[in-house]
């Protein structure tokens, strides 16, 4: 497609649910980064791809957060028994090679995830 | 590790007025800066980057940045600010080695009134 995209834009769920959040990155984009923006916060990472494996997790703030890209395309952000303070704008990037390549990264609108 | 400060949590201005939002960072390591620009209820939109060589980085929409190794500052400037410029801007700074994740600043909001 054109640009990052992610589904679904906005979820409410309630606390302790599981929660999958879906992101389609720049066909051919090997790198795929996912964020998290808490309300005034800038963006935190959460982890990063290259292809099929992630590369570096060292964001993921524990181990009910985990993220999948299968296929080296689309990625999916797996929340497991979701609790008020994930409540966030989750986004994702992706870029052709890396951060440094003048294409740099390209983000998607983000997923506003609230917990109830 | 990196860090990245934005001395201002909001800025506001008149149109047509110049403006200087404010960044430093930190880094034991060789870094690439970027400056976003978020509107509301929109994702985040490159600006402008520093990868290497010049130090004044010109962006879209009419705003730049210098780049100053020895303050370590990012400065975001533009001459004459318009309405629609009002908006969360964020200043970024990543490694220039493995992973390239980016490591945000705060945000600054920068308001502009007519």
């Amino acid at each position: 497609g054109a640009g990052v995209s992610q589904t679904p834009s906005n979820k409410v769920t309630e606390k302790g649910k599981y929660v999958e959040l879906r992101c389609d990155p720049i066909s051919g984009h090997t790198a795929l980064y996912w964020y998290r923006q808490s309300l005034g916060q800038g963006p935190e990472f959460l982890i990063y791809f290259q292809g099929t494996g992630a590369a570096d997790d060292s964001g993921l703030p524990n181990d009910r957060f985990f993220a999948v890209r299968p296929e080296g395309s689309v990625s999916t952000l797996k929340i497991q028994r979701t609790e008020r303070g994930d409540s966030a704008v989750y986004l994702c990037a992706s870029s052709l090679i890396a951060l440094g390549s003048p294409s740099g990264y390209t983000f998607g609108s983000g997923t506003r995830l609230t917990v109830v | 590790a990196q860090s990245v400060t934005q001395l201002d949590s909001q800025v506001p201005v008149f149109e047509e007025a110049p403006v200087e939002l404010r960044c430093n960072y930190s880094s034991s390591v060789s870094v690439y800066l970027f400056w976003y620009v978020q509107y509301p209820n929109q994702g985040l939109q490159l600006l402008l980057k520093y990868l290497s060589g010049s130090t004044l980085v010109k962006g879209i929409n009419g705003f730049e940045a210098e780049f100053n190794k020895s303050q370590t500052s990012f400065h975001l400037r533009k001459p004459s600010v318009h309405i629609s410029d009002t908006a969360e801007y964020f200043c970024a700074v990543s490694d220039q080695e493995g992973a390239q994740k980016l490591v945000f600043g705060q945000g600054t909001r920068l308001t502009i009134n007519p």
